[in-house]
């Protein structure tokens, strides 16, 4: 049972425009959100992240956007630029004390010039 | 700091063969987690431990074991492995929650593993 979906599996999208990333949750205990950023031959490194008690947080060309009332949460970067081409999950956790994340099943970007 | 590290990078084994994976990090974190990652399924919890002597299982714990005998180590074992446990594992760590940021887990590079 997956219980965060992600969408698209894969993306390409010109140098400057938008890459928008999206996951469904359908677990309702979840209450932390964070996107990890993975390139070829890493592991995977957070991103940003986000809680439910806001609608929306921005660290500089990344936004996290959540709809809880839909259980959906997306990424967007803006101004994509061909360093930001890498896979990337977003993640699922409950505050019970074993910090276990739930990922999506990845999105790798590609940024075109 | 070296952070996460992981033993061996790259492994080739048969059928029927055994094998530990080493997890070492060195930032004093009391959560340990071991991950597989394959095409198109996202990164799946395999076991984690929330502090030294303690272990628990994730969601595809069959076929595997773990210790974690020190803080700064943890340790996954194939007893038997098999060609489905083909694939490249990651393990993480994290402070306990209450510190800022709270629940972000740092990954090691990851161990290509490969079962004939």
């Amino acid at each position: 049972q997956q219980q965060v979906k992600q969408s698209p599996q894969s993306l390409i999208v010109q140098k400057g425009g938008i890459s928008i990333i999206n996951c469904a949750y359908e677990n309702t205990a979840f209450d932390y959100f964070p996107w990890y950023q993975q390139f070829p031959g890493k592991g995977p490194a957070l991103l940003i992240a986000i809680r439910p008690d806001v609608s929306e947080k921005k660290e500089g060309r990344f936004t996290i956007s959540f709809n809880k009332s839909a259980k959906q949460f997306s990424l967007h970067i803006m101004d994509s630029q061909p360093g930001d081409s890498a896979t990337y999950f977003c993640a699922a956790s409950i505050s019970n004390g074993n910090e276990k994340l739930t990922f999506g099943t990845g999105t790798r970007l590609t940024i075109i010039p | 700091n070296a952070g996460v590290t992981q033993t061996p990078k790259f492994r080739v084994l048969k059928t029927g063969q055994s094998m530990t994976l080493l997890c070492a990090q060195d930032m004093n974190h009391e959560y340990m987690y071991w991950y597989r990652q394959d095409p198109g399924m996202g990164l799946r919890l395999i076991h984690y431990s929330v502090g030294e002597g303690t272990t628990a299982k994730g969601e595809v714990p069959d076929g595997y074991n773990v210790s974690r005998l020190k803080k700064q180590n943890f340790l996954l074992g194939l007893e038997s492995a098999a060609p489905s446990q083909t694939s490249v594992y990651f393990c993480a760590s994290s402070y306990l929650s209450g510190y800022s940021p709270p629940y972000e887990q740092y990954f090691g590079p990851g161990t290509r593993l490969t079962v004939t």
